[in-house]
């Protein structure tokens, strides 16, 4: 069973860093993209960029870069989006997703983490 | 960037009958290599992660029950589902996801029973 398994909530300062991991199974890992997607509370859902764990060719909303960085372990399979400065508005869940350029895009999406900033 | 407008923002249907949810892109999301169109509908009920229902437009996801249908092509595309269930209330997205990045969803539409 194709499945990924996102790390647990996190409750941060303004400021601080922070690195969420996504773990995949059940697939070739390195043979299809991950996307990370952003919904704030009570809002929609933006997609935040893609990464490649083959080749780690990144590809970012221009909205979200130079926010966030995203990055793979291909020895472990596990994806991670991080940022080195929190700010209140990066409060949100974030879902990976495994993803299809061309054929059926994000087909598998993890159980989300909540990152909550608050001083 | 291309825009996905998505009408109603809601609406409210009696079960059984039939929902019918709209998509405009402001921009083609025909991908020429494989002639077709990259439009995806996602299914989010309360406390869940999305969920693929629909891709290429048209083509149901493995596992996902045929009252879900999609149609449209080009710059407007449509989410229909036909006998609605209690289970199908939720908040439908659409999404392009042509070649280019970025990929942009729509404002999503709540799905009520009346």
């Amino acid at each position: 069973e194709m499945q990924l398994v996102q790390s647990g909530a996190e409750m941060k300062k303004p400021g601080e860093s922070l690195k969420i991991s996504c773990k995949a199974s059940g697939y070739l890992f390195n043979s299809y993209w991950i996307a990370w997607v952003r919904q704030m509370p009570g809002k929609g859902l933006e997609w935040m960029g893609l990464i490649y764990p083959g080749t780690s060719e990144t590809k970012y909303s221009p909205t979200f870069e130079g926010q966030v960085t995203m990055s793979v372990d291909t020895s472990t399979s596990i994806a991670y989006l991080q940022w080195s400065g929190l700010k209140a508005s990066d409060s949100a869940i974030y879902y990976c997703a495994k993803t299809s350029m061309v054929r059926n895009g994000m087909d598998v999406w993890g159980q989300g983490t909540t990152v909550t900033v608050s001083s | 960037d291309i825009v996905m407008t998505q009408s109603p923002d809601s609406l409210a249907v009696s079960l059984g009958e039939r929902a019918t949810i709209n998509c405009r892109s402001s921009q083609s999301v025909l991908y020429s290599p494989n002639n077709k169109n990259h439009l995806a509908w996602f299914q989010q009920k309360a406390g869940q992660p999305p969920k693929l229902l629909i891709y290429w437009a048209s083509m149901r996801e493995s596992g996902v029950p045929d009252r879900f249908s999609g149609s449209g092509s080009g710059t407007n595309f449509t989410l229909t589902i036909s006998n609605l269930q209690a289970e199908d209330v939720a908040v439908y997205y659409c999404q392009q996801y042509t070649f280019t990045p970025p990929w942009t969803f729509g404002q999503g539409t709540k799905v009520e029973i009346k």
